[in-house]
């Protein structure tokens, strides 16, 4: 069964600076997509960035990008130029590239980050 | 703004009580699902509907019962809940039910529910 961990349950960043959090996983597959996602007191679970397991290069989407490191099987998220709107519980999701379905989005513990102004 | 819709935002009721969380996407998305989400936890997946009919239930307790009237609705309806159901409940949309790169899912503001 494939799991995701994420080992830092809180994080605290600047504003203007630069955070990283982490994210592994474990599976036998070759083919999934990974996904972060972010939950803001809003409560709405917003995609952040996804990245397919088959392509190399690193997902980038504005301020966010993304260390995919396959044979490590890592798959951690920077967040540039932190403002404060980024303060939220960020989620890593694997899911399985292989049927439909019965897949489901498996989700790691989530990290809260905290950004001081 | 969120593109899936959830009503309504804060629901309390008693363990005998009947009510009913709705959600509504206009995307054209043919996979609808039910989440739950219990404090500084991840959501749990509770259903998943793909074309209108009930494709996965995940061994969710017959108090809850899902519906999906048409593509762009989605009920769950609750009955004789206890309080430990109390949390968070997501609804989410994807385009299809592989819910993959090109078919991630989109998430609602959720329901906070209160069982008294």
């Amino acid at each position: 069964a494939q799991t995701v961990t994420q080992s830092q349950p809180e994080m605290s960043v600047q504003e203007a600076e630069t955070v990283t959090l982490s994210c592994t996983y474990d599976t036998s597959e070759s083919d999934y997509y990974l996904f972060w996602y972010k939950q803001p007191p809003s409560r709405q679970m917003i995609l952040v960035i996804r990245q397919e397991a088959y392509k190399q290069q690193n997902a980038t989407e504005n301020r966010f990008s993304v260390n995919f490191q396959k044979a490590a099987k890592s798959f951690s998220l920077k967040i540039s130029d932190s403002q404060l709107g980024d303060a939220a519980m960020y989620f890593c999701a694997y899911r399985s590239g292989y049927g439909g379905a019965t897949n489901k989005l498996i989700f790691g513990t989530g990290t809260l980050l905290a950004v001081q102004p | 703004d969120t593109e899936v819709t959830q009503t309504p935002k804060h629901l309390v009721m008693g363990m005998t009580n009947k009510k009913s969380l709705k959600c509504e996407q206009h995307m054209g998305h043919r996979a609808m699902y039910w989440y739950k989400q219990k404090a500084k936890k991840p959501p749990e997946l509770m259903f998943v509907y793909s074309y209108e009919k009930l494709s996965i239930n995940e061994s969710v307790p017959s108090r809850f019962s899902p519906e999906c009237p048409n593509s762009s609705l989605l009920n769950l309806h609750l009955h004789a809940l206890q309080p430990e159901d109390s949390a968070l409940y997501l609804c989410a949309s994807s385009q299809d039910e592989t819910g993959n790169y090109n078919s991630p899912l989109h998430f609602g503001n959720g329901t906070r529910l209160t069982v008294t």
